[in-house]
């Protein structure tokens, strides 16, 4: 069966320190991966996702993924965090059962970013 | 703001009770997923519905059922509530893109919260 995993549960840092989210998936075939964020109170807001291409993917506010296929892994990073970008991450992998499209989301990693 | 509404924003109810949360996707989408996001279960798939058919089922509960209709809103009932149901309930849009469902975009409502006591 498909899965997604975040092992970190959860990430403290200050500001301006450099952020890296891991997120392991397991499935054998042709991978969409996603992530999203969830600041307190609101809902879930796509950072950036990886379909195919290159595996660098760059996605908004500042965030990027890198894609290793060798690793099943497509972890989140950013150079210099804010305090703004406390929230919760989710790492999510397309479902590619038959005819659905609904995501597998990983346990997520809540991101605390001192002032 | 996505532009997929979710109503009501929070609901308190008893157990034993019946509910209706109901979902408006983007304009133009035709796939609504509905998932639920509770603290020990994390971010768990229940059902989607495409164009007004039922596409695939997830985590669904037996007392929960889903509907879409055809200017393609969604509700989603849940009856003979536990206290375990509690928890934020997600609904998310996506429109087909020409490979297909699995490589959409979902955009996601900003929930209800249910609470049940």
């Amino acid at each position: 069966a498909q899965s997604v995993s975040q092992h970190n549960h959860h990430v403290i840092l200050s500001e301006a320190a450099s952020l890296e989210l891991g997120c392991n998936y397991s499935y054998g075939g042709t991978v969409n991966l996603f992530w999203y964020v969830q600041y307190p109170g609101q809902h879930l807001q796509l950072l950036l996702k990886y379909f195919s291409g290159d595996p660098l993917v760059k996605g908004i506010k500042g965030f990027e993924a890198e894609f290793i296929k060798s690793k099943f892994s497509f972890n989140l990073r950013k150079p210099s965090v804010q305090w703004s970008d406390t929230a919760e991450y989710f790492c999510a992998l397309a479902n590619y059962g038959g005819s659905q499209g609904n995501l597998i989301f990983g346990k997520g990693t809540k991101l605390s970013v001192k002032p | 703001d996505s532009g997929v509404t979710q109503t009501p924003k929070h609901l308190i109810t008893a157990t034993g009770q019946r509910v209706t949360l109901r979902c408006s996707p983007r304009s133009g989408d035709l796939s609504v997923y509905w998932y639920q996001q509770s603290l020990d279960q994390g971010l768990q798939f229940l059902i989607q519905y495409y164009n007004g058919e039922e596409r695939a089922k997830g985590n669904i509960l037996e007392r929960f059922s889903a509907q879409q209709f055809p200017d393609l809103h969604s509700e989603l009932n849940l009856s003979s509530l536990e206290l375990g149901d509690s928890a934020l309930y997600f609904c998310a849009s996506s429109h087909p893109g020409t490979s297909g469902s699995r490589t959409d975009t979902q955009y996601f409502g900003p929930g209800t919260r249910l609470t049940v006591l």
